[in-house]
């Protein structure tokens, strides 16, 4: 399995431009989430999705951000327009969501995405 | 002016040595516990977990434990091995959802 996978690793824009980061989730699994870690606030859990419908987006930091999941197997954090603040690493992760039994299970982390805004 | 970032607390040990990261939580519904471990430059990879039905979880070189009366979790590594340098976290999950909550999380640093 190649584990989840995110696009671009880096990226690096002008303040005010338009950013897309994309996420392809582990095949299979129903929950994904969006992250952002700086060095300031941490792992900060942004939105989360479970069989693609957004759940929980209070982490979301302001109008500027937006996430989308159109099917099950991609999901996007667009940026509009972009901050120096925004800069951060970006992380998707993925897991199982199981309705009976045990809710929780552990979250499966992409590589990141680092962005960097001028 | 000058950025303050969080401050991680450090934890030095050399190599051999077993290491026990603690972690304090703070939802006392929490019943789903997880510890991460994030080396530079890449992703928080899964380590271990444990459900508030269990109080101790081994895995391969490390043990979770859990004392839900002071909400308190920890993580021991035995024979710690320099490969095992990295920021670990702790999360919490509970209620409804099934969202994790991390910690700050706590850079190990180990001496060869």
């Amino acid at each position: 399995d190649a584990g989840v996978i995110q696009s671009p690793r880096h990226e690096v824009t002008e303040m005010g431009q338009e950013v897309t980061l994309r996420c392809k989730p582990i095949s299979g699994h129903n929950s994904l989430f969006w992250y952002r870690q700086t060095m300031m606030r941490g792992l900060e859990l942004l939105i989360y999705f479970n069989n693609n419908v957004p759940i929980d987006d209070s982490g979301m930091p302001e109008d500027r951000f937006s996430a989308k999941m159109p099917n099950a197997s991609f999901s996007t954090l667009k940026i509009q327009p972009s901050e120096p603040r925004d800069s951060a690493v970006y992380f998707c992760a993925s897991s199982i969501l199981r309705l009976a039994g045990n809710l929780y299970n552990e979250q499966f982390f992409g590589p990141g995405t680092r962005l960097t805004v001028l | 002016g000058e950025s303050v970032g969080l401050h991680l607390p450090t934890l030095s040990v050399q190599e051999g040595d077993n290491s026990i990261i603690n972690c304090a939580y703070s939802n006392s519904a929490s019943d789903y516990f997880i510890w991460y471990k994030q080396e530079s430059g890449k992703g928080p990879q899964f380590i271990i977990d444990i459900r508030s039905n269990m109080d101790k979880r081994q895995g391969q070189r490390v043990t979770v434990l859990l004392n839900k009366t002071v909400k308190h979790l920890s993580l021991q590594i035995a024979a710690t091995q320099p490969g095992d340098s990295a920021v670990y976290f702790c999360a919490e999950a509970g209620g409804a959802t099934n969202k994790l909550i991390f910690g700050t999380g706590t850079l190990l640093a180990v001496q060869p």
